[in-house]
C-alpha cells in the first residue's frame, strides 16, 4: 500500500512570495489533515477535510493560507503572501476513520524556509 | 476542546533499561489515544493506539502504552531501551464524539545512551 505522498520536499522562498504544497493521501482515506510543525514543537492542525468538505479550519490563518481538496482526493495548501514565521515543516496526513481504524498516516512533509 | 500534555521535554535512559515517556490528556468525552515517533527529517510514524478494551496496548518495535482513565494518562513504555529508539515521541488524542481533529502534544525527545 502506497503511503501519503507530498511534494515538494523542500522549498525556499522570499517573504511576500507565494507557495503551494501538494498532498496525495492513501487511497480510500476519507479524512485528510494539514499540520504545521515549527522546529521543536508538536504538529499544529491547520485544516481537516472529510472527503472534500472542511471539518475544522479554526487554526488556519485565513488571511494568507488557503487549502482545497478537489474531488475528495488530492489536496493543496497555499500560502500567499508568506511571512518569515511561516518557516516550518508542513505535514499532510490521512485517515480511514472507521471505528477501529482512526489513526492518521503521515507523509514526509515539506520543509519551507522563508527568507 | 481536547489537549495533550507531555511534561518532559527530554528523557535520558541507558541502553537495556526500561523507559517511560509520559502523556496526559483532556477530552470532553471518551478518547482515542495514539503515540507517534519522529526520526530526523522524517514524517511521523504511527506506533500504537488505544481504541477500546484492554488498557495495555502493544505496538511496533516492542513499545506498549497503558491507558489509565482515572488519571487521564497514556504513558509510553518499553521494557528494554535500544540506542535506535532515540527519537522524538508525540502523544495525540482525538475525542470519540463527532468528527474531531487529532491533537498532538509538544513532544518528548528520548535519548538512549549506550
Amino acid at each position: 500500500e502506497a503511503g501519503v505522498a507530498q511534494s515538494p520536499r523542500y522549498k525556499i522562498i522570499e517573504k511576500r512570495q507565494s507557495v503551494a504544497f501538494w498532498c496525495n493521501p492513501i487511497s480510500g482515506h476519507a479524512t485528510l489533515y494539514w499540520y504545521q510543525q515549527i522546529l521543536g514543537q508538536g504538529p499544529k492542525l491547520l485544516i481537516q477535510f472529510q472527503n472534500n468538505g472542511v471539518v475544522d479550519d479554526s487554526q488556519l490563518p485565513k488571511d494568507r493560507f488557503s487549502a482545497e481538496r478537489l474531488k475528495g482526493v488530492d489536496s493543496t495548501l497555499k500560502i500567499q503572501p508568506a511571512k518569515l514565521e511561516d518557516s516550518a515543516v508542513y505535514l499532510c496526513a490521512s485517515s480511514l476513520d472507521s471505528p477501529l481504524n482512526t489513526e492518521a498516516f503521515f507523509g514526509q512533509g515539506t520543509r519551507l524556509t522563508v527568507v | 476542546a481536547q489537549s495533550v500534555a507531555q511534561p518532559e521535554d527530554q528523557v535520558n535512559v541507558a541502553e537495556g533499561n526500561p523507559l517511560t515517556v509520559k502523556c496526559t490528556y483532556s477530552v470532553s468525552g471518551n478518547p482515542y489515544l495514539f503515540w507517534y515517533v519522529q526520526y530526523p527529517n522524517r514524517g511521523l510514524q504511527f506506533l500504537l493506539k488505544y481504541i477500546t478494551g484492554d488498557n495495555l496496548v502493544k505496538g511496533s518495535y516492542g513499545f506498549e502504552a497503558e491507558f489509565n482513565k482515572s488519571q487521564t494518562s497514556f504513558h509510553l513504555k518499553k521494557p528494554s531501551a535500544l540506542v535506535s529508539d532515540s527519537a522524538l515521541y508525540f502523544c495525540a488524542v482525538r475525542d470519540r464524539s463527532g468528527n474531531t481533529p487529532l491533537v498532538f502534544g509538544k513532544g518528548t525527545r528520548l535519548s538512549v545512551i549506550a
